[in-house]
């Protein structure tokens, strides 16, 4: 049950796209296509972004979309807006029942 | 509205124990597996525990096996867990949330333990 490995940060400016990095392996990320995404604020509970490695639930803007390849998932939002700054976190299926998260990545808008 | 309020946080010493719950509306509680996941200040996210929709299966993070109970009442639309042994790296906001496979949607607002003497 180890955490899945995402960059301590990432930054853009306002209308860029950046990518967050999420790496785990053959028993989670890699074996499984249960990848999901949170976006998290200050003081708030985490929302999902993306679930089931590319699925957007109802609501969040299609700026954000997730993708798989081998033991690496990635989160890319593009037209980068103010309000998407915050933490990001990854999450992914290891087996039942566990489940195991990323360290988290804090997205700066410049 | 599908909605999950957490109860039951505080401040308790080092050895003792407290029972978190979580009132969860609109939606059918007793078809989906509920999870625990948990924050420590300034941390990153943790799962906790999870519970079938019936209580038949029942799993933890390895740190919590033994000390922390999982469980539900699925006629009062209800999710607890009931620490004990707590020790001060269980400080954290513990949050439920509904959860399928790897997606955890919605959250609660969480309740903040502190274990401290």
């Amino acid at each position: 049950q180890s955490a899945l490995t995402q960059p301590r940060s990432v930054s853009g400016s306002p209308g860029q796209s950046v990518t967050i990095s999420c790496t785990g392996t053959s028993s989670d990320v890699g074996g499984y296509n249960y990848v999901s995404w949170y976006q998290q604020h200050p003081g708030k509970a985490p929302k999902p972004m993306i679930y089931d490695v590319s699925k957007r639930p109802s609501g969040v803007p299609d700026r954000f979309s997730g993708s798989k390849s081998g033991n690496t998932a990635s989160l890319t939002i593009t037209g980068l807006q103010a309000e998407d700054e915050g933490d990001y976190y990854c999450c992914s299926y290891a087996g039942s029942p566990y489940v195991v998260f990323g360290g988290g990545t804090k997205l700066t808008v410049l | 509205e599908v909605q999950l309020v957490e109860s039951g946080g505080g401040l308790v010493q080092p050895g003792g124990s407290l029972r978190l719950s979580c009132a969860a509306s609109g939606f059918t509680f007793s078809s989906y597996w509920m999870s625990w996941v948990r924050q420590a200040p300034g941390k990153g996210l943790e799962w906790v525990a999870n519970i079938k929709q019936d209580g038949s299966e029942k799993t933890y993070v390895d740190s919590v096996k033994g000390r922390f109970t999982i469980s539900r009442d699925n006629a009062k639309n209800s999710l607890y867990l009931q620490m004990n042994s707590l020790r001060a790296e269980d400080t954290a906001i513990y949050y439920c949330a509904r959860v399928h496979m790897a997606t955890f949607d919605p959250w609660g607002q969480g309740t903040l333990v502190t274990v401290s003497s």
